[in-house]
């Protein structure tokens, strides 16, 4: 099955700073590579997707690029602000929407005012 | 977005009793419907999988009969935690896929569950 790994497990920055967060992956037919955000005691939330066919993708503050010959795929936030401090996760699913998510293992971002 | 509502968002039980926690989809048909278990500060792992009208496909080490899964409508999957131990004191979280196949998964707030 696939196996998602995702580093760092804490990452501190300073306000305004960027932050980059990294997943590899294992299983060749993942092909959905979305990215969620948990704060304390919710649900994960979506904030940022890509399908294998693109190679990056942007959302004002937020990016994420994914090179499938060495099968990892990173998060990027610029401009950090404290509401950012959150657990990220990495996720990949072989087939869009039909197939479980595997998670990475979590990075918890603390953004220092 | 579409939106996934769990039910209750925290319960509190004693041990040997049953739980019933239900995931609602509110604005979508949901064909696929995922349960995952969440321990404090690990991420989340799969439990089950479930499609309306048919029986959950279990994971790897998952106990069908403590965990019991019903689909029985395209908006309402329950998750029922038999004879709950301490152990089984996690946070529960559904999530959603619907006819559509646009990829994403929508998500429930999680379901706090404590075992005394």
């Amino acid at each position: 099955g696939e196996n998602v790994e995702q580093h760092p497990s804490t990452l501190s920055v300073q306000e305004g700073d960027s932050a980059v967060i990294k997943c590899t992956y294992s299983d060749s037919a993942s092909n959905y590579f979305p990215w969620y955000k948990q704060e304390l005691g919710k649900g994960p939330q979506l904030i940022i997707d890509i399908r294998s066919n693109v190679g990056e993708k942007k959302d004002q503050r937020i990016a994420v690029t994914l090179n499938k010959t060495a099968k990892h795929f990173s998060l990027h936030i610029t401009e950090t602000q404290p509401e950012d401090s959150a657990v990220y996760f990495c996720a990949a699913s072989p087939h869009t929407g039909r197939r479980a998510l595997t998670f990475g293992s979590g990075t918890r971002l603390q953004v220092q005012p | 977005g579409a939106v996934v509502s769990q039910h209750p968002s925290r319960v509190i039980c004693k041990s040997g009793t049953s739980v019933k926690i239900e995931c609602r989809s509110l604005d979508f048909q949901a064909t696929t419907m995922f349960w995952y278990r969440q321990f404090p500060k690990q991420s989340l792992m799969l439990m089950a999988t479930s499609n309306e009208g048919s029986k959950a496909t279990y994971e790897q080490g998952v106990e069908k009969d403590k965990f019991l899964i019903n689909h029985a409508s395209l908006t309402l999957s329950t998750l029922t935690v038999t004879s709950a131990h301490p152990e089984d004191s996690s946070f529960y979280i559904c999530s959603a896929t619907g006819q559509t196949n646009t990829g994403e998964l929508f998500f429930g707030e999680g379901s706090r569950l404590t075992v005394l």
